[in-house]
């Protein structure tokens, strides 16, 4: 089966950055889109193919994608940004694969 | 205003049936691929089902094959899961997506099935 592999949690000190990682053997090659969950809350597009943000994303919200690693850039993190985030991607066989999920902590 | 809205979900026993419903608003319907995506209450999604624009090809997750069915109606703006043969396993909270080529930029809140006796 195709799995993406997320850190459990991840931590930042407010207003520096995080970085959120996705990783698979060849991600590069797939796009790679990102959902923020916030705690009770249904889960919002933050980034899609890889480094496109949606209409009200701010841009404190980057997203890159190289190799075997993809990942998402949040500048200048904020308590909002806390919340829980998934890669996914669509894969030929396994069709919609999300990652496992990172719980950001910003302290 | 892009909107979808679950409904249907509940307490059912094991091996029982649910019909879920999620009803779109604010976009052409008919235009866009559907999902279902599930979440078992504190982990992570899953990806249940999708369907294209006019019902043709429907795709399944392994684990939900010959149990779930997809399915819309395109003049109601309404897109369904019908849920057969319930497990425990499938205690989750079920959320309707828009799918746009590959990605879901539209989520309802979720409706929450739970399978218990």
């Amino acid at each position: 089966s195709y799995e993406l592999t997320q850190p459990l949690s991840v931590s930042v000190a407010l207003g520096q950055t995080a970085r959120l990682t996705c990783e698979r053997n060849n991600i590069g090659n797939y796009n790679v889109h990102w959902y923020q969950q916030r705690s009770g809350q249904a889960p919002v597009l933050v980034i899609y193919r890889d480094n496109n943000r949606p209409s009200g994303i701010p841009e404190r919200f980057s997203g890159s994608n190289s190799g075997n690693t993809a990942s998402l850039t949040i500048s200048r993190a904020q308590a909002g940004d806390e919340a829980d985030y998934y890669c996914q991607v669509w894969h030929s066989t396994t069709l919609v694969v999300f990652g496992g999920g990172t719980k950001l902590t910003v302290l | 205003e892009v909107q979808v809205v679950e409904s249907g979900g509940g307490l059912v026993q094991p091996g029982g049936s649910l019909r879920l419903s999620c009803a779109a608003s604010g976009f052409t319907f008919r235009s866009f691929w559907m999902s279902w995506v599930r979440q078992v209450p504190g982990k992570g999604l899953e990806w249940v089902a999708n369907i294209n624009e006019d019902g043709s090809e429907k795709y399944y997750v392994d684990s939900v094959k010959g149990r779930f069915t997809i399915s819309r109606d395109n003049a109601k703006s309404s897109l369904s899961l019908q849920v057969n043969s319930l497990r425990a396993e499938d205690t989750a909270v079920y959320y309707c997506a828009r799918e746009t080529w590959g990605y879901f930029d539209s989520w309802g809140r979720g409706t929450l099935v739970t399978v218990s006796s």
